[in-house]
């Protein structure tokens, strides 16, 4: 296992429902992000925290929601999803958002993904 | 922003063969290409990478190259096993934006036994 668990698995809901993905890591890593990942489309990165701080937010739209309370846990809130939002959402973390110097570069370590069906 | 492309989207190999798959990538800022390997239920997991002031790096079976000129660079599996079956992705990236990985759109491989 990688050290990065998501809840659920899988998730089915309709579209008025709200529900909540949850991602937690066990690595001492700083920065947590969201991927989407649908049928032959690359990985989408969605948001990026570092220390608890949101860092990106690649324009995704206002019924995903994101949260980290700290910097072990990370949920995306949903909130009247449309059919096309199913897809694998993946958390991810790093040791944190090194940037500049050569070989500053964080592996990512990946969860297994929330499979979500919107009906 | 940067585009990556990958090349092919599926591929089959008799076990024991080599399996190559290629990848383009646009930004000539990009500093950092790692490989992902996607295997059934799991995320996905690094498998290898590469920084841009080398041209190679071998790893027992699995190699990279990379051709910055070109905007190249590519995966390498010699004595391909059926535990090499799985979804593998490339992705590039820089220093200067560390956050932002940009994945190609995989290659799913199959070894036949």
């Amino acid at each position: 296992e990688t050290g990065v668990t998501q809840t659920p698995r899988h998730l089915v809901m309709g579209m008025t429902n709200k529900k909540s993905l949850k991602c937690e890591q066990h690595l001492g890593h700083n920065a947590m992000y969201w991927y989407k990942q649908s049928a032959k489309k690359p990985l989408e990165l969605m948001f990026v925290y570092n220390f608890k701080e949101q860092t990106e937010n690649n324009s995704v739209p206002s019924r995903f929601s994101p949260e980290c309370p700290n910097s072990s846990h990370l949920f995306l809130h949903l909130h009247t999803l449309q059919p096309e939002d199913s897809a694998l959402y993946l958390c991810a973390s790093s040791q944190d958002l090194s940037s500049g110097a050569m070989g500053s570069y964080n592996e990512q370590f990946f969860g297994p993904g929330t499979r979500l069906t919107v009906l | 922003g940067e585009n990556v492309e990958q090349h092919p989207s599926t591929l089959s190999v008799q076990e024991g063969d080599s399996a190559v798959i290629k990848c383009t990538y646009s930004d000539s800022a990009s500093n950092y290409f790692p490989w992902y390997k996607q295997e059934l239920g799991k995320g996905p997991q690094l498998i290898i990478d590469i920084r841009s002031n080398v041209g190679e790096k071998k790893d027992q079976r699995i190699a990279v190259t990379l051709n910055k000129t070109a905007k190249h660079f590519s995966l390498h599996i010699t004595e391909t096993q059926p535990e090499d079956s799985a979804v593998y992705f490339c992705a590039a990236s820089s220093y200067s934006s560390a956050s932002k990985i940009i994945f190609g759109s995989g290659t799913r491989l199959s070894i036949r036994p």
